[in-house]
């Protein structure tokens, strides 16, 4: 059974950069043909797709924010991580790491649990 | 305003049926057969309950079950349970450019 953890900062500075790692157990990060993306919830309002990121290292971004965040992977620790800059209050949401948007699973099939992050002086 | 417009809120009594809509455009939901329903209890991560618009992973139960017509999606629960109450999300994909779309959420409340 694969399994994500979120963690980082739970409170970032207006204009910092808000970095986040996404620890999976269950099962590798580099085996099979998953994507691993991430997506947020700010309060009271929908998901909203992040990005994501292929075993092969490759990444494709919301338009939206593309021109704030990276996503990259470590394999060797079987980590993915998400890296916003620019921040603003408008950044404030539950993060949530999940696999899939593409490859073996066009859907989002295992998520963890969420960590919130304020954006706050 | 999310991409995906979901009612805000539903209900029914335990045995019921429910319907949440999740509707979008020609090109995300009416383009692609990749809609995904999601559900989510309160601090528990979010589960998947639908994908491919009509498909059910493994272990979830057939009372859930997903239909699409045009540009709109839907996920019927039948004979509703009280741990049924919960916030429901739809996804769509979208196209190479913006990838993944989803609905603001349908809360539903078991009377």
């Amino acid at each position: 059974q694969v399994q994500l953890q979120e963690s980082g900062p739970g409170l970032v500075k207006p204009s910092q950069t808000l970095s986040l790692i996404c620890t999976v157990s269950g099962g590798s990060i580099s085996s099979g043909s998953y994507y691993w993306s991430w997506i947020r919830q700010p309060a009271g309002k929908g998901l909203e797709w992040i990005g994501r990121i292929y075993t092969s290292g490759s990444t494709n971004y919301n338009p939206s924010l593309k021109s704030r965040v990276t996503v990259s992977l470590d394999t060797s620790r079987n980590q993915f991580s998400l890296k916003l800059s620019s921040v603003t209050a408008a950044d404030t949401a539950v993060y949530y790491c999940a696999r899939g948007g593409g490859g073996n699973s066009l859907e989002f099939d295992y998520w963890g649990q969420g960590t919130l992050v304020t954006v706050s002086s | 305003q999310s991409a995906l417009t979901q009612p805000r809120s539903v209900s029914g009594s335990p045995g019921q049926s429910v319907t949440i809509s999740c509707t979008g455009t020609s090109s995300d939901v009416g383009d692609y057969n990749f809609v995904s329903w999601y559900q989510h209890h309160p601090g528990k991560a979010p589960k998947l309950l639908i994908y491919d618009v009509i498909k059910r992973p493994s272990g979830v139960p057939d009372r859930f079950s997903g239909s699409k017509s045009g540009n709109t999606a839907s996920l019927t629960i039948s004979g509703l349970q009280a741990e049924d109450e919960a916030d429901y999300y739809c996804c769509s994909y979208a196209g190479s450019y913006t990838f993944w779309v989803f609905g603001g959420g349908t809360k539903l409340t078991v009377l």
